[in-house]
């Protein structure tokens, strides 16, 4: 049984609208993170969170929010999307940190029109 | 600027034969390095993870080799399969950065 999962998993929205990702695990783990993958830039680092309620910023967090309601639910939120958003994005857990195994989602293929 | 450089981008190599996937990385600070692997259309998932305390770590096929001093690193896939054909990245942290900084990938395709 899958222990993080996303949804939804394609999402097509337009230029200027509202887009939220969400995420769950059931590996009842500390700490979550969003990665988007691009074709020529790999896996970066948007958002992560260490503990329900407080997220902290990634890598490239500029036109994204995050939010922690749960121990289990991990939500990026693109306020008004844009077309260079456009991309894979991965959600993962890991129990001890950035120095564990991160076990990652299936991933959300998002298309910004 | 890349902290983790990968070399090749994409790399083919016959079944049976090694491939090897270089890496690279600038900051010194970094002291946990997995790589993770990437089948299209599934999730990437840790493979094998080396700590600069040992020179190289070894699983089954998957071995890496560690130079500290040259900040390199490099994953040896011996006897490849077809099945190994995938998306392997290289990714290094450290104890004050969560998360984990990525290469970009190498491709790596295995033919029969």
């Amino acid at each position: 049984e899958a222990a993080v999962t996303q949804s939804p998993r394609s999402k097509v929205a337009v230029t200027g609208g509202k887009v939220t990702l969400s995420c769950h695990q059931t590996n009842n783990h500390d700490y979550m993170y969003w990665y988007r993958q691009d074709t020529g830039h790999g896996l970066r680092l948007i958002h992560y969170s260490y503990v329900a309620d407080s997220t902290e910023k990634g890598d490239i967090p500029d036109g994204y929010k995050a939010s922690r309601p749960s121990q289990e639910n991990f939500s990026l939120i693109l306020e008004l999307a844009s077309l260079s958003q456009t991309a894979v994005y991965f959600c993962a857990s890991s129990d001890a940190g950035n120095q564990d195994t991160q076990y990652f989602g299936p991933g959300t293929r998002l298309l910004v029109l | 600027q890349q902290q983790v450089r990968q070399s090749p981008q994409s790399l083919t190599v016959w079944e049976g034969e090694t491939a090897i996937l270089n890496c690279s990385y600038e900051d010194s600070t970094f002291d946990y390095f997995p790589w993770y692997r990437l089948f299209p259309g599934e999730s990437p998932a840790l493979l094998i993870a080396i700590r600069p305390v040992s020179n190289k770590k070894e699983d089954g096929r998957f071995t890496i080799f560690f130079n500290k001093r040259e900040k390199k690193l490099s994953l040896h896939i011996t006897d490849s399969q077809p099945g190994d054909s995938a998306t392997y990245f290289c990714a290094a942290s450290d104890d004050y950065a969560q998360g984990l900084t990525f290469g970009l990938g190498t491709r790596v395709s295995v033919f029969p």
